[in-house]
């Protein structure tokens, strides 16, 4: 068990809906990472928060947006849902979001299945 | 941008033979860390490489990092069913105190009993 907790952990809705994702990053960790993975795919970054404010964008959509609140939890929204956004939704977190060489620590994941 | 790519994509072997999977950058790496995902799992943490031609063992499992820091391999010794999985490099620049890390594109090795 990393001490990442992710919330809900399978998730199916229709074409054109929206869904939140949620993460909550380890016990003193600042920083949360979002990715994505498709079927037999690698781990695409998403986005990066620091206690709060976003540290760095990877390949995220216009439809796909995140937030990281006081509590440092975080959520990952995804609105105008389309097939091709079927995946599982990674969060990771670390202490200090990337200063020196840090290990990130990944939660369980999000299924997300859109039909 | 920084990219990371791995070889092979895929690897299936006969338990009790060897396995290696490489990883290369196209730009320096700060480090190299590897990364364990399970089939249905999540990417675990295994091993963090820093300097130039670093070579760190695990039982069966040896890491290594390039000279020119910008290639690193994982290589497993009398693979069992227990190594089934996706291995990640990852890595990047340290850039004024911080990394960004840019994961590998990952190699799936399935052991046959």
């Amino acid at each position: 068990d990393s001490g990442v907790t992710q919330t809900p952990k399978h998730l199916i809705t229709a074409t054109g809906q929206r869904v939140t994702l949620r993460c909550s990053p380890r016990s003193g960790d600042l920083s949360v990472y979002w990715y994505q993975q498709s079927l037999d795919q690698g781990l695409q970054f998403l986005i990066q928060y620091y206690n709060g404010e976003e540290r760095a964008k990877g390949n995220i959509l216009e439809r796909f947006s995140a937030q990281q609140f006081p509590d440092l939890h975080s959520e990952l929204n995804l609105s105008s849902l389309e097939l091709g956004d079927s995946a599982l939704y990674f969060c990771a977190s670390s202490p200090q979001g990337g200063r020196g060489r840090e290990t990130q620590y990944f939660g369980p994941g999000t299924r997300l299945l859109v039909l | 941008g920084q990219q990371v790519m791995q070889i092979p994509q895929y690897q299936h072997v006969q338990e009790g033979e060897d396995f290696t999977t490489y990883c290369n950058s196209s730009t320096t790496l700060s480090n190299i860390q590897w990364y364990k995902q399970r089939p249905g799992g999540h990417p675990v943490f295994l091993i963090q490489l820093v300097k130039s031609g670093e070579v760190k063992k695990q039982k069966r499992l040896t890491f290594q990092f390039g000279e020119a820091k910008k290639n690193s391999s994982l290589h497993i010794t009398a693979t069992q069913t227990t190594d089934v999985g996706t291995y990640f490099c990852a890595g990047g620049p340290l850039e004024g105190g911080y990394q960004k890390v840019t994961f590998g594109t990952g190699t799936k090795l399935q052991v046959i009993p």
